[in-house]
């Protein structure tokens, strides 16, 4: 059992639908990022957050850290082909420092 | 500001023997850090270094090694190579003052064969 959850694993859906994807934990993390990554690239940092209930938008991605800073969901509005990618939720759990652990991701094709 | 710098991109090794993977940091990044991707396992922790000195260890044999220059440059080996070494490593520099944010290199692509 990986330690973040993230789901669905994978997704394929029609340009202009919306999505979410979650990463669930029964860890409390210190803080949690999400980055999204193209075949053959490292990923590419998207949103940090680390206050519990924070929200955060970046265009038509709308990230939310649960209160009790052990979930996240990442929802994306009016999806887009140039939105397919690897999203990868990324934490960094009490007591670990700096080390990132990673979910499983979520491969998303948008078709347009 | 320049990202994350990683060489070579693309490696070609033969079982039973070593590699050394280059990492340089965004400028100003303290913190280096390597990760191994691989399709079965996802993305995985290997080690952090900050001044020289390793801060952090994953769960991986002692064939895993790394080190970290003055410059905050940082390189890694993987000796006595195995067919399950072939991942693509991944290199993510970070601040360290202020800052949770990590980013990432675009990676080196080891092949065993």
């Amino acid at each position: 059992t990986q330690l973040l959850e993230q789901s669905p694993q994978f997704l394929s859906i029609q340009e202009g639908e919306n999505l979410t994807v979650y990463c669930n934990s029964s860890s409390v993390f210190s803080s949690l990022q999400w980055y999204r990554q193209e075949p053959g690239e490292g990923p590419v940092l998207l949103v940090t957050v680390v206050t519990g209930g924070e929200v955060k938008k970046l265009k038509r991605l709308t990230f939310q850290f649960g209160d009790a800073r052990k979930d996240s969901s990442l929802h994306i509005t009016a999806a887009q082909p140039g939105d397919t990618g690897l999203y990868l939720c990324a934490a960094r759990l009490n007591n670990a420092g700096n080390m990132l652990t990673f979910g499983g991701g979520t491969r998303l094709m948008v078709k347009p | 500001k320049a990202g994350v710098t990683q060489t070579p991109r693309y490696l070609i090794k033969t079982r039973g023997q070593q590699v050394t993977l280059s990492c340089s940091p965004i400028s100003g990044h303290r913190s280096v850090s390597w990760y191994q991707q691989t399709p079965g396992q996802g993305l995985q922790f290997l080690f952090e270094y900050f001044s020289e000195t390793q801060r952090n260890k994953g769960n991986f044999p002692g064939r895993f090694s790394g080190r970290q220059f003055s410059n905050s440059r940082s390189e890694m080996n993987v000796s006595t190579l195995e067919l399950g070494d072939s991942a693509l490593y991944l290199c993510a520099s970070m601040r360290v003052a202020g800052s949770y944010e990590q980013y990432f290199g675009p990676g080196t692509r080891l092949t065993v064969t």
